[in-house]
């Protein structure tokens, strides 16, 4: 069955360092969505993207935050400068309709 | 605003039947759904309701009535694995794309 990967699995960075996340869509999909989850709290919606483009996105993804599908398999999130706050676990998910389908997380800790 | 309340916690023993409520106040509303957590894991995707009604697929069934901003997700002949956390959401926007409002999440304990 087809699933959405991510990469790192763990990801430990400093504080100010830049990161980027990296997800591989389920191929035939065309929404592509970063969420964040704070250890004990809510899924919580950063952005979504398709045909290209962003199409929507929330108050937490501010200017410190980019997102590239710079192929055909590849979509990315990016953060310049990483907060304390910033330690979550990231999720990338997909979907071709309604339903989104989640990739199994990237854990970012910013020490 | 957006509100999306579901208990917090919920225990039942094995073979038993569960109802997981879930009421919502959106600016919009194109789509409800239901998710799985298990702790450490990603969310995976349970069922989809957006017309009034009731949704079954094998032994999980929801619910849906938009006049009532209101869902629940009922989970039949309880196992085990099934101690995990159900994640009510809903999309707002028109379209597909959009973004899903997620509630806490319900954390239920299934016991022996």
């Amino acid at each position: 069955e087809p699933e959405v990967t991510q990469t790192p699995s763990h990801q430990v960075t400093q504080m100010g360092q830049e990161v980027i996340l990296r997800c591989v869509p389920i191929s035939n999909h065309l929404y592509f969505y970063w969420y964040r989850q704070i250890l004990g709290q809510k899924v919580e919606f950063l952005v979504s993207f398709y045909n290209n483009e962003i199409s929507e996105k929330s108050e937490i993804f501010d200017d410190q935050f980019s997102v590239e599908r710079p192929d055909g398999s590849n979509f990315t999130l990016k953060i310049r400068s990483t907060k304390l706050e910033d330690s979550a676990m990231y999720f990338c998910a997909s979907g071709q309709g309604p339903e989104a389908f989640f990739g199994q997380g990237t854990r970012l800790t910013v020490v | 605003g957006q509100n999306i309340d579901q208990p917090t916690e919920m225990t039942a023993t094995e073979g038993a039947i569960v109802q997981i409520n879930c009421t919502y106040q959106t600016s919009g509303f194109n789509g409800l759904f239901w998710y799985q957590q298990h702790a450490g894991e990603a969310p995976t995707f349970l069922s989809y309701n957006v017309l009034d009604g009731l949704e079954e697929k094998g032994r999980f069934s929801s619910f849906l009535s938009r006049s009532k901003g209101y869902s629940y997700l009922l989970l039949k002949e309880l196992q085990m694995k099934d101690s995990a956390s159900y994640l009510c959401a809903v999309r707002e926007g028109t379209q597909a794309g959009t973004a899903l409002i997620f509630g806490k999440g319900t954390t239920l304990s299934v016991s022996s």
